[in-house]
């Protein structure tokens, strides 16, 4: 089955400046890569995705980039707010259901 | 995206009893998907809920813990039985959206086991 890899677990940036989260999957069938973003004690909320026949996708301050040769792909997000401060997860699918990385914890300092 | 009503928000259970989670969409659905996330953890799946055959369970979990029932194209539910405190996580029920493979989720269920 399909294994997310996530990285990294937490990451600590300025108001202002950017941050990029990565993430590797297993499964070269996966075509759906998914970005969620969980605020404390809410529903992962869908923020970004990209399809396999797209190599960057972005929508205002957030991005995401894919590379399927490599299998990786990324989230970036520019001019980092408060607001933007939650745990962020990856995911991939092919054939089946969501398989999800472990998730990565954005902290803005404003 | 569709509208996604899970039920009960939360719940303080006693080990060795059972727990019906709900799981209500506004539009018909083909799969439900059922995912726990334990304290601090990412979602793992559970099971996917198709209407008029048997659920099907990922590694690690059994119908015998997890009964799911998905009636109609709208619900489902997911019980969790014979609870212990290694049960207690979130659970969360998830559709796809209009397209397939856009993953949308209910607001969940805090369970905890005493």
């Amino acid at each position: 089955g399909e294994n997310v890899e996530q990285h990294p677990s937490t990451l600590s940036v300025q108001e202002g400046d950017s941050a990029v989260i990565k993430c590797t999957y297993s499964d070269s069938a996966s075509n759906y890569f998914p970005w969620y973003k969980q605020e404390l004690g809410k529903r992962p909320q869908l923020i970004i995705d990209i399809r396999s026949n797209v190599g960057e996708k972005k929508d205002q301050r957030i991005a995401v980039t894919l590379n399927k040769t490599a299998k990786h792909f990324s989230l970036h997000i520019t001019e980092t707010q408060p607001e933007d401060s939650a745990v962020y997860f990856c995911a991939a699918t092919g054939r089946r259901a969501l398989t999800f990385g472990s998730g990565t914890r954005l902290q803005v300092q404003p | 995206s569709a509208v996604i009503s899970q039920k009960p928000s939360r719940d303080i259970c006693q080990r060795g009893t059972s727990l019906t989670i709900q799981c209500q969409v506004d539009s018909q659905v083909t799969m439900m998907f059922w995912y726990r996330q334990q304290p601090g953890q990412s979602l793992t799946l559970i099971a996917t809920a198709n209407q008029g055959s048997e659920a099907t369970y990922e590694s690690g979990f059994v119908i015998d813990k997890f009964p799911i029932s998905r009636p109609n194209l709208t619900f489902s539910t997911l019980t969790v039985s014979n609870m212990s405190p290694e049960d207690s996580s979130i659970y969360l029920c998830s559709v796809e959206g209009d397209r397939g493979q856009k993953l949308f989720f209910g607001s969940g269920t805090q369970l905890s086991v005493l």
